[in-house]
């Protein structure tokens, strides 16, 4: 089992739909947790980071469940621009750094 | 301006060969990484340098061999490649480690 899962999609929506993404994590000592996004043949970049009470930065919302070890990324009035693979990230306690990535959600917006 | 840069950013070669990919951060940052995304698109860490001490080296084939010249600079030089180590290595840095991490463009390598 991976030690954080996601669902690889991909998601096809209409442009102004909403969409959620979710993702949860094996490791309980797992400290840090961010959603990326990677577009096409380019490089990770971090989206947003996520609190325990959950964050909001426009139109994404994240959400943490540590009793859950549940993670999810709300996406309001999808934009062509959206569309990426979203990566689930965490960090666990004292590994200097490692991020541990999921496979990536793949979302797809269409006109 | 570019903060994470990395060349080659394309690296075809023959099985066998033993090739470099060469990684720089303008950034002032303390922490560098090498990542591994296979055709699978999972994304792992290889290995992390702080201040041009090893601080992570996963279980990657010593074949694999990282060098941090000095803290702008973090190298992969990798020997006698085979077919599996077809990949996109990206190289990564941040402030401090468990800080946020800025990815380079990747260098796509593909062993024939």
């Amino acid at each position: 089992r991976k030690e954080v899962e996601q669902d690889p999609g991909p998601f096809n929506v209409p442009e102004g739909a909403t969409v959620a993404f979710n993702c949860t994590y094996s490791n309980s000592a797992s400290q840090s947790f961010f959603w990326y996004r990677q577009d096409c043949r380019k490089e990770p970049k971090l989206l947003m980071s996520v609190y325990s009470s959950g964050n909001e930065d426009g139109r994404f919302t994240a959400q943490l469940n540590r009793a859950s070890q549940y993670i999810s990324l709300l996406i309001r009035d999808s934009k062509l621009s959206d569309s990426a693979t979203y990566l689930c990230v965490v960090n666990r306690r004292g590994q200097g750094g490692k991020l541990i990535f999921g496979q990536g959600t793949e979302l797809s917006v269409k006109p | 301006d570019t903060a994470v840069s990395q060349t080659p950013k394309y690296l075809v070669t023959q099985m066998g060969n033993d090739k470099s990919i060469k990684c720089e951060q303008n950034l002032g940052h303390d922490t560098m990484y090498w990542y591994k995304q296979d055709s699978k698109k999972f994304l792992k860490i290889m290995f992390s340098y702080n201040n041009k001490e090893l601080i992570i080296n996963e279980t990657v084939p010593n074949r694999f061999s990282p060098k941090s010249p000095d803290k702008a600079h973090l190298n992969l030089h990798i020997n006698s490649l085979e077919l599996g180590d077809s990949a996109v290595y990206f190289c990564a840095s941040s402030r401090d480690s468990g800080e946020t991490q800025y990815f380079g463009p990747g260098t796509r390598l593909l062993v024939l």
